[in-house]
């Protein structure tokens, strides 16, 4: 079947606008993750859905960040006035499994979406 | 806190050779879960092995292995066999078994992998 994929593959933003980055998981997968990639780096953990419920937003790094996943399907990661630290590449996982059990669930991860800040 | 050091920002070994990747991490955790994944220019993250702590025999996929010694949390892959399709971007990475609100991965900062001909 098909996997992850993620709209747009590039976004350019002039500084202040603001952005909406999409993932579409794995059809039937409860879990949904995103990640920030910055140029060099490992990805870091934003924030996490177990169908429609944001579990964990601990990573969200400012309030300007914010996501959705309003029907336990497609998430939206959104990002209000864009400052040129927001670039990156985003990164969304989705897995089968939710949370409890102790379960390896494994995360398959979309192409991302590298954002550009001018 | 949970943290992945990857000390080696590039590595290079010549196609059929074997190389190996290294991976330490700190956690109070007895439980848990580590990964390699491989990321090509593609940027599509892709799970090449996995290692259940609680488990004391050494994952191997193919041609990947590690070699896990939990006491001095280090977990290092081995690739045999070194091929062109090798070359990537490896990250380690960790996850708690259990609690927490979150299944989330946590990375190292990766080895560039670059494969010789």
């Amino acid at each position: 079947g098909a996997g992850v994929s993620q709209s747009p593959r590039y976004k350019v933003a002039k500084r202040g606008q603001d952005v909406a980055l999409r993932c579409d998981p794995i059809s039937g997968h409860v879990s949904l993750f995103w990640y920030q990639q910055a140029l060099g780096q490992g990805p870091e953990f934003l924030t996490y859905f177990q169908n429609e419920a944001q579990l964990d937003k601990s990573g969200l790094p400012s309030d300007r960040f914010f996501a959705e996943r309003p029907e336990g399907s497609v998430s939206t990661l959104k990002i209000q006035r864009t400052q040129q630290e927001d670039s990156a590449v985003y990164l969304c996982a989705s897995s089968l499994g939710g949370l409890g059990g102790g379960l390896a669930y494994e995360q398959y991860f979309g192409p991302g979406t590298r954002l550009t800040v001018t | 806190a949970q943290t992945v050091t990857q000390s080696q920002p590039e590595m290079s070994v010549q196609e059929a050779e074997t190389v190996t990747l290294s991976c330490t991490y700190d956690t109070s955790e007895s439980d848990y879960y580590l990964f390699w994944y491989k990321q090509p220019p593609s940027r599509q993250m892709i799970l090449v092995i996995r290692q259940e702590a609680y488990k004391q025999q050494n994952a191997t996929e193919n041609r990947f292995s590690v070699n896990f010694q939990k006491a001095a949390k280090s977990f290092s892959l081995k690739i045999s066999d070194s091929q062109l399709g090798d070359a990537a971007m490896y990250f380690c990475a960790y996850r708690n078994r259990y609690g927490g609100a979150t299944n989330k991965l946590i990375f190292g900062t990766g080895t560039l992998l670059a494969v010789q001909p």
